[in-house]
């Protein structure tokens, strides 16, 4: 069974800086997907990004990068530039891409405040 | 922007009663999820929905839980009669046919048993 591990329950940074938020992952499966969410107080969940595990490059999508790391299996979440409305829950997510099963599985999150 | 949407936003019920929590998916997609989130706790998926069957379900969908398809627009989960711990979110999700795609949340429905 696949297994997500975040170990930082709450992060915090300065405005403007970079900020790594840390995901590892545990699978026999060679074809995986990786998934980042972003959950603010008001509840939703936001998709950001997504890294499939044959993905040659590391996936960006505007100031979130996933630094897909696959020999140690880690897919930390990179947000450069931290701004106030990046504080929130960040949730990263694995889904099995072979044996017909789609559902994903999520980590515990880290809480990230972003300090003015 | 095609957007998942979920009514309501907020339920509160008594234990007991049956509610019925209500999602309209994006209208192309073809795979409907329920998750709930325990306040302060990691997203739980409860069911999946796909051609007009349930396609896998978790250890915490009994038999308490029913999900429905009722026309071509709608997605409902059902509580048969709740209990205080089925207090939690609950979000709906969809996705396209591709295994890249990824899956749209709607906005939660918080469900309050008293």
């Amino acid at each position: 069974a696949q297994k997500i591990t975040q170990t930082q329950p709450g992060m915090f940074v300065q405005e403007k800086e970079a900020v790594t938020l840390d995901c590892t992952y545990d699978t026999s499966d060679p074809s995986y997907g990786l998934f980042w969410y972003k959950q603010p107080s008001s509840g939703e969940m936001i998709f950001l990004i997504y890294q499939g595990s044959y993905d040659q490059q590391n996936a960006t999508e505007g100031r979130y990068s996933l630094n897909f790391q696959k020999a140690r299996k880690s897919a930390n979440l990179v947000i450069s530039a931290s701004q106030l409305g990046d504080s929130a829950m960040y949730f990263c997510a694995m889904r099995l891409a072979s044996g017909g099963s789609y559902i994903p599985t999520f980590g515990r999150g880290t809480s990230l405040i972003v300090h003015p | 922007e095609p957007e998942v949407t979920q009514t309501p936003s907020h339920q509160v019920t008594q234990m007991g009663q049956e509610v019925i929590l209500r999602c309209v998916p994006i209208s192309n997609h073809l795979y409907f999820y329920w998750y709930r989130q325990i306040l302060g706790q990691k997203v739980e998926f409860l069911v999946s929905f796909y051609n007009n069957e349930i396609s896998e379900k978790s250890e915490i969908f009994d038999d308490q839980f029913s999900v429905e398809r009722p026309d071509g627009s709608n997605f409902t989960l059902k509580i048969r009669s709740t209990k205080l711990e089925d207090s939690a979110m609950y979000f709906c999700a969809s996705r396209g046919s591709q295994v890249r795609d990824e899956q749209f949340f709607g906005p939660g429905t918080r469900l309050t048993v008293l």
